[in-house]
């Protein structure tokens, strides 16, 4: 069973500040590798996509990938009430298989 | 617009009465997805679709059925709903796998 862990939560930061939120996951062979945000009876968002090892940029988001250690993290920079969401990590493994995603983690961003 | 439609987008039945979510998108995807998400579960796949009459299980496949006739749709047919398959129901397409997914509206099945 390829599994995707995710804190749930809640994760309260204080508007400006930077909230950083993980993900691991266990299979070795994943490849592609997804932030969704989910607002409260909506359907889920991409945010960002990170395919290799590293830093990926996009406005005040940032993903890293870490293969080795098997995790991927996002980071939300200068955090806005409007980021108050649950944000779900999606890995998926031998193109388009399954799709497994994490149970997320909720964010409040506190005015 | 682009987009992936769901209908209904609420719902409520009654066990053993046999129903129907359909799910079309507009963007000539290759792949499609149904997931139900349950409080503290997660979003979890239930069937996956390939291309048209390719389709394939996912984590939680038991007690639904798909079909993929035609490129845009896939319906979602629980033959004997039960009161456990009471959840918030998510279609999905794609371009392939290592693209980002595009979710419908969800529907909310209840089942009495």
């Amino acid at each position: 069973q390829k599994e995707v862990e995710q804190n749930s939560g809640p994760l309260s930061v204080p508007e400006g500040a930077i909230a950083s939120l993980n993900c691991t996951y266990s299979d070795r062979g994943s490849q592609s590798f997804f932030w969704y945000r989910q607002y409260s009876g909506k359907s889920p968002e991409l945010i960002m996509s990170i395919y290799s090892n590293g830093d990926k940029e996009d406005g005040r988001f940032t993903a890293q990938l870490n293969k080795a250690s098997q995790y991927v993290s996002l980071l939300i920079r200068d955090s806005q009430p409007s980021d108050s969401a649950t944000y779900l990590c999606a890995v998926t493994s031998g193109g388009y298989q399954k799709v497994t995603f994490g149970i997320g983690t909720k964010l409040q961003v506190i005015p | 617009e682009a987009q992936v439609t769901q209908n209904p987008r609420y719902l409520i039945t009654v066990t053993g009465k046999k129903l129907t979510v359909t799910c079309s998108q507009n963007m000539n995807h290759e792949y499609m997805s149904w997931y139900r998400q349950d409080p503290g579960l997660g979003l979890r796949q239930i069937y996956y679709s390939m291309n048209v009459e390719v389709t394939d299980k996912g984590d939680v496949p038991e007690g639904y059925k798909v079909s993929r006739k035609e490129k845009r749709n896939f319906p979602l047919i629980l033959e004997s709903p039960s009161p456990n398959q009471t959840s918030l129901y998510f279609c999905a397409s794609t371009w392939d796998g290592n693209n980002e997914q595009f979710f419908g509206p969800g529907t909310r099945l209840t089942v009495l």
